[in-house]
């Protein structure tokens, strides 16, 4: 089963509106990451932020991250037709010592955005 | 770009064939992690090798194996194929073994089993 779960599912948009997507997972973390997919491409990584973080920016990005309601939103501000894509939060799994374990991140379904011109 | 190279793009074989999918991960990067995603599955974590050994297994299939080479470069293979099989399988590296750092994904390989 999948730890994060985006909400919603599909979000559709006018180009220069703010976009808002969710993430609940289910079990404690280490750190959560956020990655976009643009159709039938990789994954790329946008933003990390760690278990004792908040809040966290990076250029019209802002994520947020709530330990205690286990979820995390990201927030595209003025949003363009080139952010189209899908977005996927990822947990990494918690070793037995507290800290991050191998590799194993687990993908939510993801929020489909569009952005129209 | 990522500097995750993946080959072939494109994959099309027959049930019951072996297919062979190729990772060269980022400069540096000493792990690598395979992915498969599938509009039903969505995207599930196969296995991860860091420097040459196995670190972490997922939802693998006893059909698919992968490795590293002395040169970090990773193969994914699958046999004995299905239908079902028909994803796009993903590469992705990182520098450490651990969940802490950002994955780097190439472009993946679309494989249609027909």
């Amino acid at each position: 089963s999948q730890q994060g779960e985006e909400d919603p599912q599909a979000l559709s948009i006018q180009e220069g509106e703010n976009a808002t997507m969710n993430c609940s997972y289910k079990t404690s973390i280490n750190n959560l990451q956020w990655y976009r997919q643009n159709s039938g491409r990789g994954l790329v990584h946008l933003i990390l932020i760690r278990s004792n973080e908040r809040e966290k920016h990076s250029g019209r990005l802002r994520v947020t991250l709530d330990t205690s309601k286990k979820s995390s939103s990201l927030l595209i501000t003025a949003s363009r037709a080139a952010d189209t894509a899908s977005y996927f939060c990822a947990t990494p799994p918690l070793s037995g010592a507290g800290g991050t374990s191998y590799g194993k991140l687990t993908f939510g379904q993801g929020t489909i955005l569009t952005v129209h011109p | 770009d990522s500097g995750v190279t993946q080959t072939p793009k494109h994959l099309i074989t027959a049930t019951g064939q072996r297919v062979t999918l190729r990772c060269s991960p980022r400069s540096g990067d000493l792990s690598v992690y395979w992915y498969q995603q599938s509009l039903d599955q969505g995207l599930q974590f196969l296995i991860q090798y860091y420097n040459g050994e196995e670190r972490a297994k997922g939802n693998i299939l006893e059909r698919f194996s992968a490795q590293q080479f002395p040169d970090l470069h990773s193969e994914l293979n699958l046999s004995s194929l299905e239908l079902g099989d028909s994803a796009l399988y993903f590469c992705a590296s990182s520098v450490g073994d651990r969940a802490n750092s950002p994955l780097h994904f190439g472009n993946g390989t679309r494989l249609t089993v027909t």
